[in-house]
C-alpha cells in the first residue's frame, strides 16, 4: 500500500464548479498535510497546508482533513481554466524530516 | 519566488557515465532535499540534509550519492547512470518548523536527464 494515495485523474470539471480532490493516507502518526500544484512542466508551488483536523479556507481553496479517516481533501470553488493543473497531496512524517508525495491528480477545467 | 537554481537545466548523457547535478540556494535554509518525479510515481524523495555535512537516504536512494559542503549547495551524483535515471529531479529547500509546523517546500525549477 502506498503511503499517500490519490485517484490520478484527469478530473474534469465545468469552469465555475467546485472541483474536489481527495487523498487517504496510511501513517497515523503524519502531523502535517500540504497541498501543491504543479503546472505542465513546471515545479510544484504550496497552495496550502493543514494540521488540525476540520476545515481551512484560503480563497477559492479550502483544505479539509479527517484524521480518524486518515482523509484529506481540497476543494476549489468557481474554478477556472487557469487552475487547470496536477495537484499533489503532501504528508510530513518522522517528527517532519521527510515529506512524502502522492502520484498527483489532474484537474482540468472546461472553459 | 525562493531563490533556488539547478543546474544544468537539461542533461542528455550515456549508459554508466557519472552525472552530478547541482542545487543552489540563496535563502539560508537549513534542509535541503532531491527528489525525482516520474509518471505515474509523484515526487520520490532520493536524499536529504538537515545541515552542513548532514545527509541521509530517501526512498530511492540506490544508484544515488550527495554531498552538502555549504549551506548553499547540494549536490546530486550519479555514480554510473543508468537508463532507468531518466526522469525529471527537482530540488526543494525547507526551513523546519518544529512542534507540528508546517515545512513549507520551495522547490527549484528541475533538471531534466535523459540517460541513452
Amino acid at each position: 500500500q502506498k503511503e499517500v494515495e490519490q485517484n490520478s485523474g484527469p478530473l474534469s470539471v465545468p469552469e465555475g464548479a467546485i472541483a474536489s480532490l481527495n487523498c487517504t493516507y496510511s501513517d497515523r502518526g503524519s502531523q502535517s498535510f500540504f497541498w501543491y500544484r504543479q503546472y505542465s512542466g513546471k515545479s510544484p508551488e504550496l497552495i496550502m497546508f493543514i494540521y488540525s483536523n476540520g476545515d481551512k479556507e484560503d480563497g477559492r481553496f479550502t483544505a479539509q482533513l479527517n484524521k480518524a479517516s486518515q482523509y484529506v481533501s481540497l476543494l476549489i470553488r468557481d474554478s477556472q481554466p487557469s487552475d487547470s493543473a496536477t495537484y499533489l497531496c503532501a504528508v510530513n512524517i518522522l517528527g517532519g524530516f521527510k515529506t512524502i508525495f502522492g502520484a498527483g491528480t489532474r484537474l482540468f477545467v472546461k472553459a | 519566488d525562493a531563490g533556488i537554481t539547478q543546474s544544468p537545466r537539461h542533461k542528455v548523457t550515456e549508459t554508466g557515465t557519472p552525472v552530478t547535478l547541482r542545487c543552489h540556494q540563496t535563502e539560508n535554509h537549513r534542509y535541503m532535499y532531491w527528489y525525482r518525479q516520474d509518471p505515474g510515481h509523484g515526487l520520490r524523495l532520493i536524499h536529504y540534509s538537515y545541515g552542513v555535512k548532514d545527509t541521509d537516504k530517501g526512498e530511492v536512494s540506490d544508484g544515488y550519492s550527495v554531498s552538502r559542503s555549504k549551506t548553499e549547495d547540494f549536490l546530486l551524483t550519479l555514480e554510473s547512470a543508468t537508463s532507468s535515471q531518466t526522469s525529471v529531479y527537482f530540488c526543494a529547500i525547507s526551513e523546519l518548523q518544529l512542534a507540528g509546523g508546517d515545512n513549507e517546500q520551495f522547490f527549484g525549477p528541475g533538471t531534466r536527464l535523459t540517460v541513452l
